[in-house]
């Protein structure tokens, strides 16, 4: 399995507070995605990265932040937590041509409350 | 249109029966199509990859694909209880991987 956690696996938070999700990876990927997962969507991007400092955003983007200053290290972070940004949130990291599968990280399950 | 397309489900089968997936994608530039499956509360795991039409094989596991018609399916043969599970196709778009909203497969003794 790819080396890929992520940091911490659960919390809650409350309302307007901001928060940081870390996903660490020890693969030398080059590629490394920022997921939420809700019952009945799916896996949705929220951000992606494909290099230090070079980060894009994805089909739901929207209160979230990214930062990846280090191969190995991808943040995201959520500025102001709202109710409906309670999800799953899953990291993933592909090595980087588009022929590679992603590898996914445990999973966060953070609750706003 | 979303840029992949799954059934929900739930998709129900007899164990030993044959179960299709199936999955289509609106971008005609997409070049590399995986298969992912995911057990409740878990990660989602690999299961196949494909990147030219046509059918590739992996034990029980066929994938098939046709980019004229934007097609992608999986085919499980023998399903077994252990098969339940849900099953996102996921599409490379140029740097992004976009997934499905995942089919629910139940395999019934």
């Amino acid at each position: 399995d790819a080396g890929i956690t992520q940091s911490p696996r659960h919390k809650v938070t409350e309302t307007g507070t901001p928060v940081t999700l870390r996903c660490h990876q020890t693969e030398n990927h080059r590629y490394m995605y920022w997921y939420r997962q809700d019952p009945g969507h799916g896996l949705r991007l929220i951000h992606y990265s494909y290099g230090v400092k070079d980060t894009d955003k994805g089909e739901v983007s929207d209160g979230y932040s990214v930062s990846r200053s280090k191969t190995e290290d991808f943040l995201l972070t959520l500025e102001s937590a709202t109710s409906s940004q309670t999800s799953v949130y899953f990291c993933a990291t592909s090595y980087g041509d588009s022929t590679t599968e992603a590898f996914f990280g445990q999973g966060t399950r953070l609750t706003v409350v | 249109q979303k840029e992949v397309e799954q059934n929900s489900g739930p998709l129900s089968v007899p164990e030993g029966a044959i179960a299709s997936l199936n999955c289509t994608y609106s971008d005609r530039g997409s070049q590399s199509f995986f298969w992912y499956r995911q057990y409740s509360g878990k990660s989602p795991e690999l299961i196949m990859s494909i990147y030219s039409n046509g059918d590739k094989e992996d034990g029980r596991f066929t994938a098939q694909l046709n980019k004229a018609s934007q097609y992608v399916s999986l085919l499980i043969r023998d399903s077994q209880p252990s098969d339940s599970a849900t099953y996102l196709c996921a599409v490379r778009i140029t740097d992004k991987l976009i997934f499905g909203t995942g089919t629910r497969l139940q395999v019934f003794p």
